[in-house]
This record gives structure tokens, sequence and C-alpha cells, in this order.
């Protein structure tokens, strides 16, 4: 089935520790994005990433590392210099920047 | 950069009803999506709008752009239709998605 994979579901870090969350597209899209929600709000963009070798930083990137080494992989380090990590992150792809953009079942990252 | 407003906040529906919410924005866009967040969290896609009218069953969209505004129509609403709505647009400077905060939905038996 094509779509957006995100692992895993739920997480639980220590303080001070790193974490990556993976995600994996196979529907051969160039754009993905890292969005942050925290409980009753909107979503916000962390990173994006136009194209494979390429990443830009949204709104909110403190404390936040991506890479794009291949083009259906987008995996997000929370540093623990990100001084609130605990929300619910969402990855999504779309054929190209500012096309139709689709998301995956998100990745749930609380700190113990 | 671009700022998006949806209203409102929270909507109570018996069954059956119809209803209608809005998105403004602040600038021109190239596109705009209306999203479901269900319960699980899973944002489902409702429409790819950036200008024109669409429908989708009892659900339909209509975006004029030159007057900054989207509104989403439910019609019938039912039980399943529950959950938070999403606005979200990409503008021509920052060309990723801008959210709004939501509508909450809750349509009551």
């Amino acid at each position: 089935d094509g779509g957006i994979t995100q692992s895993p579901k739920y997480l639980f870090r220590k303080e001070g520790q790193n974490v990556t969350l993976s995600c994996e597209q196979n529907l051969n899209h160039d754009a993905m994005y890292w969005y942050r929600q925290d409980p009753g709000q909107g979503l916000r963009l962390i990173y994006y990433s136009q194209i494979v070798n390429d990443f830009q930083k949204g709104d909110i990137a403190e404390g936040y590392s991506v890479s794009r080494e291949k083009k259906e992989s987008f995996p997000l380090t929370v540093t623990s210099a990100q001084k609130n990590p605990t929300a619910f992150y969402l990855c999504a792809s779309s054929e190209l920047m500012n096309t139709e953009a689709f998301f995956g079942q998100g990745t749930r990252l609380t700190v113990v | 950069g671009i700022q998006v407003e949806q209203s409102p906040p929270d909507l109570i529906l018996q069954e059956g009803a119809n209803s209608t919410l809005r998105c403004n924005f602040s600038d021109s866009v190239n596109n705009l999506q209306w999203f479901h967040q269900n319960p699980w969290g899973q944002l489902i896609n409702l429409f790819y709008i950036p200008s024109g009218t669409k429908q989708n069953g009892r659900l339909s969209a209509t975006t004029v752009a030159t007057e900054r505004y989207s509104l989403l129509y439910i019609s019938s609403s039912q039980t399943t239709d529950s959950g938070v709505y999403f606005c979200a647009v990409g503008g021509t400077g920052r060309r990723a998605l801008t959210f709004g905060s939501g509508t909450r939905l809750q349509v009551q038996p």
C-alpha cells in the first residue's frame, strides 16, 4: 500500500536523551515535512525538505535536527536541547512543495 | 508569515444539522487544504482547494482566494463527523503549510 509510515507510535524518553523519530514514504514524493502538535492546538512546522540532501528550518526548529539522505526517508531527531519535547509529532509528504500534502499517523513522544 | 484564523473554535450540533466552518488567511495562497483530525490523531484529507468549489458527499468547500477565505460545509451531520477540522494554507513566500488553530466539532445523537 502506498503511504507514509511513522514509527514508533508511542515513544518514551528520559530527560537528557536524544531520540529519533522515523518517517518513510513510498509515494515517490519530493517534499517532506515535520510538524509538532501540542494538546488543543494546531500544527507547527519544525523542518521541511524540498528534495534529497536539502532541508530548511521551520518555525520551531530549535532543539531538533533532520537529515534527508534518501528520497523516501526524513528522520527527525529530538535532542536534549529541546526544552519541552512532550508532544504529538506528524510527518507529511507532497509531490512537490505546495501541492497536496498527506500525513502519517503520528508519533506521541513523552519525556519521563 | 501568513496568518490563518478559523471560526468558530468550538461547535456543538445535533445529528442531522448543517454547519459552516470558516478559514480566513492574511495573504495570497497557492495551496489550501481542509483536514479532519480523528480521535486517534490521524489527519484525514478532505479537500485540496486553493480556489473554487468542490463537493464530496455531504461535505463541500469553497475558496474565494481574492477575498482570502475558505468555507467548509457539512450537511446532515453524523456523530462520526466529530473531531477537529483544520484549515492549512501554503503561500507564495513560505510554501510549507501553515495551520489554523482548528474548529472542534461535537455532533450529539
